[in-house]
């Protein structure tokens, strides 16, 4: 079955970078993009940003431009998601998901990772 | 960006209750929305996209229905696994996410 396996959780202190991982199985890797998507504790979900499994191109939420660095490794089948400059406000459950129809940026999101607990304190 | 509004935010409701949930968006989507549930420590999982299809495995008393800036999710008959947040998300600009309605049990 299609699954996405992420990294654990990880504790940062502001200012530091964190990278996330996201291992895909069950399908043709570089033909379904990839979305990040953050849950801050108790609020809602927030679109980071999308990277096509098939040619590396990228498209990041404005607020994260300059922050946020998404790549892909088709060699084992995993997406990475690095944000750097952590503020405390980051301090979020980071999803990766792929997306349902194919290699597009504008897509619906199935299935999702379990979700990294990322925890940014001094 | 498209800013996507839920109501209510909080659906008390008894098991075997119909549930009617509604999303409405800032400007047309067309039917480029789906829903998704969420439990807690659980992430989100796909329920309905283009505004009426059901996805791989959801139930048939999940239903989805508009277009344009209105849309509403149905569940026919509230089972107990059915209680969680609802969130209703669009694609037809860049992906954003309404802020949720909790269906809790009354």
């Amino acid at each position: 079955q299609v699954q996405l396996v992420q990294s654990g959780a990880e504790v940062k202190k502001p200012g530091a970078s964190v990278k996330v991982s996201c291992k895909a199985s069950g399908y043709t890797f570089t033909s379904y993009g990839i979305s990040w998507v953050r849950q801050a504790p108790g609020q809602g979900l927030e679109w980071m940003g999308w990277i096509s499994a098939y040619n590396g191109n990228t498209n990041y939420a404005q607020k994260l431009q300059g922050r946020v660095t998404m790549t892909t490794d088709t060699s084992t089948s995993t997406a990475y998601m690095e944000l750097r400059s952590l503020r405390s406000d980051d301090t979020a459950v980071y999803y990766c998901a792929r997306g349902l129809i194919g290699d597009i940026v504008f897509n619906w999101f199935d299935p999702w990772g379990q979700g990294t607990l990322v925890t940014v304190s001094s | 960006e498209i800013v996507l509004t839920q109501s209510p935010a909080t659906l008390s409701l008894s098991p075997g209750e119909r549930a009617t949930l509604s999303c409405r968006a800032s400007q047309s989507v067309s039917s480029y929305l789906a829903w998704y549930q969420q439990k807690p420590g659980q992430a989100p999982r796909l329920l309905i996209y283009d505004a009426s299809n059901r996805a791989t495995g959801i139930p048939a008393r999940f239903s989805g229905s508009g277009s344009g800036t209105d849309f509403t999710l149905t569940i026919s008959s509230l089972e107990p696994e059915d209680f969680a947040v609802y969130y209703c998300q669009q694609r037809s600009n860049w992906p954003t996410f309404g802020p949720g309605t909790k269906v809790d049990i009354k």
